[in-house]
């Protein structure tokens, strides 16, 4: 079964501070994606980041960044000089490649972010 | 633009009365999936279609219905709503992909449904 693990349930941090969200994940797939998502206060679901298990590239965008390491089985989140509009609820996701249930997202918890300013 | 759009966004209801939630995406994807969010639980796959006519059970189907008569659209059914069905749902439509490639879903606004 696939499993994905987002240990710290709430983080709180002061404007200007970077800020790592962690997640790290389990499956027996050798070809899977994780991917990441936003959930604002305004409660839709933001896509931010897809990642296949081939390419252990990290990835910049903007003040975003996406370190995935294979040999840890985690795709952990930064984000560099946060902001009050970065606060939300924040998933981290992996999906299935084939077989029954193709396609379908397994969700971590969610890490709930809070930036004051 | 590009979306998923789903109705009502909000919806009151009473045990026992049916109701339907829409989804529609204008993207022309063949997979869409429903998902409800619950305090503690989590995501969780309700249904998912990979095409027209191709539906099948996700993680917690139980109390639901859905068709896929049209690419566009792939309704949520609650024949008998009772109040362990009160959650947000999420639709979501992406590209397939063949093979063990997979496209990104994309998520619809979400329905807030309360049970009374």
């Amino acid at each position: 079964a696939q499993k994905v693990t987002q240990a710290q349930t709430e983080i709180s941090v002061v404007e200007k501070e970077d800020v790592t969200l962690d997640c790290v994940y389990e499956t027996r797939d050798t070809t899977y994606y994780l991917f990441w998502y936003k959930q604002p206060p305004s409660g839709e679901l933001v896509f931010l980041i897809r990642r296949n298990s081939f390419d252990e590239q990290n990835e910049i965008s903007g003040r975003y960044s996406w370190n995935f390491q294979k040999s840890t089985s985690s795709f952990n989140f930064t984000i560099t000089a946060s902001q009050v509009v970065d606060s939300a609820v924040y998933f981290c996701a992996l999906t299935h490649t084939g077989g029954t249930s193709y396609g379908k997202l397994t969700f971590g918890q969610g890490t709930i972010l809070t930036v004051h300013p | 633009e590009a979306q998923v759009t789903q109705n009502p966004r909000y919806l009151i209801t009473v045990t026992g009365k049916k109701l339907t939630v829409t989804c529609s995406q204008n993207m022309n994807h063949e997979y869409m999936s429903w998902y409800r969010q619950d305090p503690g639980l989590g995501l969780r796959q309700i249904y998912y279609s990979m095409n027209v006519e191709v539906t099948d059970k996700g993680d917690v189907p139980e109390g639901y219905k859905v068709s896929r008569k049209e690419k566009r659209n792939f309704p949520l059914i609650l024949e008998s709503p009772s109040p362990n069905q009160t959650s947000l749902y999420f639709c979501a439509s992406s590209s397939q992909g063949t093979g063990t490639y997979q496209e990104t879903q994309y998520f619809g606004p979400g329905t807030r449904l309360l049970v009374l």
